[in-house]
Parts: structure tokens; sequence; C-alpha cells
């Protein structure tokens, strides 16, 4: 099956809301991406974490390798925020794996 | 700071051809990789390679090949290009495997007529 489960595959916001995308993995990993990808479909990469918590700006990701799972909060969204995240997640015995995505849309 | 560059950003085949992507990175990383996206989804690992001269195949090998002809250098090749094929073919590099943090190139754009 999938190493890396990503929920949800959709999510709407209103603007200055906020809420959660997780990841759940099924082996252990030792390390965590986020990325974005924006409409012209480049990869931005937000946060690398391998253990802990990291904030930058309106976004919050977490990584808990021993309960395997990493979540990316986002508050007060933005019409910028729009595009789909993804998580990637690997270990020293394999190349990391990518979620299937989140969809993110920010409405006005 | 560094950079990956891929070539072509498209690229048009015609069915049974065998088509070349070159991807080049001046981070001096150890790892790169390839990535296929169809349109809607997510990525999916075709190749990597840890080192120079060195291969892995990932879930979606069937139908490449790759070459990592010198550290700074990663390419696939689409062995046969199958009818209306369209995705995305994304290049990577990282310091090394499974953990450490990697940047992407902008893609390659393949559309198979």
């Amino acid at each position: 099956g999938d190493q890396v489960e990503q929920s949800p595959s959709a999510l709407s916001l209103h603007e200055g809301t906020g809420s959660a995308l997780r990841c759940n993995f099924t082996t252990t990993m030792r390390a965590v991406q986020w990325f974005q990808q924006n409409s012209r479909g480049s990869l931005i990469n937000l946060f690398y974490l391998a253990s802990g918590t990291k904030e930058n700006g309106r976004l919050k990701s977490t990584f808990n390798s021993k309960e395997s799972y990493s979540t990316l909060h986002i508050r007060d969204a933005q019409l910028e925020d729009s595009g789909t995240y993804f998580c990637a997640a690997g270990n020293n015995n394999n190349a990391p794996r990518f979620g299937a995505g989140t969809k993110l849309s920010v409405k006005p | 700071g560094g950079i990956i560059t891929q070539t072509p950003k498209f690229l048009i085949g015609q069915e049974g051809q065998k088509l070349t992507l070159k991807c080049q990175q001046n981070f001096n990383h150890d790892t790169m990789y390839w990535y296929r996206q169809d349109s809607g989804k997510g990525l999916r690992l075709i190749y990597y390679s840890i080192t120079e001269n060195d291969l892995q195949k990932g879930d979606l090998s069937e139908g490449y090949d790759a070459s990592r002809e010198k550290k700074s250098s990663f390419s696939l090749t689409v062995t046969s290009a199958q009818k209306n094929e369209m995705a995305v073919f994304l290049c990577a590099s990282s310091i090394a495997r499974g953990n450490s943090d990697y940047t992407f190139g902008s893609g390659t754009r393949l559309l198979v007529i």
C-alpha cells in the first residue's frame, strides 16, 4: 500500500480562516518535507523537518516520527495560498515518497 | 545559491519514439531523482541515483531508462512513448537519500501525439 497517506484530498477555505492538512506514514520516516504547487506547476519548498515543529508566517508544520504523522497548519488563509499541497517523506533506505496532495481553494 | 535546470521545458513526441529528458544541478548534491506527475495527481518516483553511475528503481521504472553520467547531471529516457500520453516530469536533488531537504526543477511537459 501507499507509504504516505495525505488528507483531505480537497479543502475549501474562506479568506481569514484556517485549517490543517495531515500526512500519515505506514512506515518509519526520518524526515518530512511540505511543498506548495502553484498554478504554474512549480513546487515551492515550505518546510523540511526531521522532528518537532517549525513556523513560518501563517504556516506551521509538525512532524512526529514516533507516531508516524505530520501536519501543516494554515491560519488567516489568503487567496494566494490556493494551490495543491504535498508532503513527502523518506528514510535512510528509500527515496522520499509523496502523498497524493491536498487541493486548497481559498475564496473571498 | 544553486539551481536545477531541466531541458527541454516542453517536449512533443510521436508514438513509439525514444525521448530523452535532461537535468543538471549545481548544488553539488549527491542524490538526484526523477518523478512523474499526471494532471491533477501526485508525484510518482521513477528512478533515483545516490551518486555518479548509480541507479535505483522507483515505483514507476518500467518503460524508462535513466543515466547518471556525472554528479551534476541525471537524464531520463522514455523508451517508447505512448500515444496521447501527457505528463510533467520533475527532477530533484538532495544532499543524501531519504532524509534530506531537496529542491525541484521546473519540469518538462511531455505530450505524445
